[in-house]
């Protein structure tokens, strides 16, 4: 029972276009929502995150994007970059716990 | 960066024996997490930690064990390694119990 998933395994997208990597989860007690990024043989590194009672946070070519009423994620990157090339998680809290749930994973290729 | 430390980085073990992975952090954070990697599952809680001596299991605990004796360390323990338990190990820290940072992992194949 996935609570937090990340249906497309895998994405390409054209140097200087936009990425848009999707999420979607099903229990609505969750509070805060999270993107990592992941390169081969490294620990996930902290992308962005966003509080359920908001709708979009921004930081850089970096934009997360909520939409509670169908209970989607979204993590846009504008314009892509090759080094933007990684495994993408989103994750979520259970409200007021310490612990997060973790999608499956989205392998992003950027093409020059 | 986060200063999180993980040892060994790789470890190649037989089936039935134990195994103890360390997790180091210089940050002074209350929660120190373990998670597994595997192909089409992301990362999965294994034990979790919210204070010296406080544990708790995650999603993936049956056969690990966890201890916390100082702020600053946390070790999983597999008490009998299985060739299952061949994955990828993560630490991760936080200070609020949500953005959590992860170290650089620890590779285990058994065998």
């Amino acid at each position: 029972d996935q609570q937090v998933k990340q249906n497309s395994p895998s994405l390409s997208v054209q140097e200087g276009r936009i990425s848009i990597l999707n999420c979607d989860y099903t229990n609505s007690m969750f509070d805060y929502f999270l993107w990592y990024k992941k390169y081969p043989a490294e620990g996930p590194t902290f992308l962005i995150s966003i509080s359920s009672i908001k709708d979009k946070n921004e930081d850089g070519r970096f934009t997360v994007f909520l939409n509670k009423s169908a209970k989607h994620l979204s993590l846009h990157i504008v314009p892509s970059q090759p080094g933007d090339s990684a495994v993408y998680f989103c994750a979520a809290r259970v409200d007021s716990s310490y612990k997060l749930i973790f999608g499956s994973g989205t392998r992003l290729l950027v093409r020059p | 960066d986060a200063g999180i430390t993980q040892s060994p980085r790789h470890k190649v073990t037989e089936t039935g024996t134990p195994v103890t992975l360390r997790c180091h952090q210089t940050e002074n954070h209350r929660y120190m997490y373990w998670y597994r990697q595997d192909p089409g599952h992301g990362l999965r809680l294994i034990h979790y930690s919210y204070g010296v001596k406080d544990t708790d299991k995650g999603e993936v605990s049956d056969g690990y064990s966890v201890s916390r004796s100082k702020t600053e360390d946390f070790l999983l323990t597999l008490e009998s390694a299985t060739s299952s338990q061949t994955s990828v190990y993560f630490c991760a820290i936080s200070e609020l119990g949500y953005e959590q940072y992860f170290g650089p992992g620890t590779r285990l194949t058994v065998t």
